[in-house]
């Protein structure tokens, strides 16, 4: 089945550092990539995606990339912000039926 | 609008007992998800409703039964629980509708099984 691997599982940055977290994917027919993050307590929430006919996508501080070829995609998030703080999951999905999740990256931001 | 809610927001069951997770969503969408979250594990897609009427397996079945009662309402079944269905579940909604097809989370339903 589908594999995601997502990396680093924790993430410490200084306030008004960047952030990245990788992922990578094994089904070359994926073609829908979210992020989502989730406070603690609460659902996950989506804060980006990107389809796999885009290489990059940006919203505000939030950026995703995707290299189709080495079956990775990127979060990059710019200026953090303590309220940055929580947990990130990558996917993946194949026109949207099943999801398949990463195991998540715990980011940590100090003020 | 409330979105996605569960119930309950809690339950412990004993081994071998039987319980049934409630999900229901207000945004008239057509598909909805169950997934269950372990610690370090991330979700795992256990079954899925792409619109009224159809069910399919996901990655983590066994041990599960679903229902798509209508277009608002799906839930879960566990017929004999586990102490290894302890976890976390999440209900979610999408619409088809669209370009944009984000998935909805609920607030989830912490469930033990001892």
């Amino acid at each position: 089945g589908e594999n995601v691997e997502q990396h680093p599982s924790t993430l410490s940055v200084q306030e008004g550092d960047s952030a990245v977290i990788k992922c990578t994917y094994s089904d070359s027919a994926s073609n829908y990539f979210p992020w989502y993050k989730q406070e603690l307590g609460k659902g996950p929430q989506l804060i980006i995606d990107i389809r796999s006919n885009v290489g990059e996508k940006k919203d505000q501080r939030i950026a995703v990339t995707l290299n189709k070829t080495a079956k990775h995609f990127s979060l990059h998030i710019t200026e953090t912000q303590p309220e940055d703080s929580a947990v990130y999951f990558c996917a993946d999905s194949y026109n949207f039926n099943k999801f398949y999740f990463g195991s998540g990256t715990k980011l940590n931001v100090k003020p | 609008n409330a979105g996605v809610t569960q119930t309950p927001k809690f339950q412990v069951l004993k081994t071998g007992q039987s319980m049934t997770l409630q999900c229901a969503q207000d945004m008239n969408h057509n598909s909805m998800y169950w997934y269950r979250q372990d610690p370090g594990m991330g979700l795992r897609l256990i079954y899925y409703s792409a619109s009224e009427g159809t069910t399919d397996k996901g990655e983590v079945p066994n041990g599960y039964n679903v229902s798509r009662l209508n277009k608002r309402e799906f839930s879960l079944r566990l017929e004999s629980a586990a102490p290894s269905q302890t976890s976390v579940y999440f209900c979610a909604s999408r619409s088809l509708a669209g370009v944009y097809n984000e998935q909805f989370f609920g607030p989830g339903t912490r469930l033990t099984v001892l």
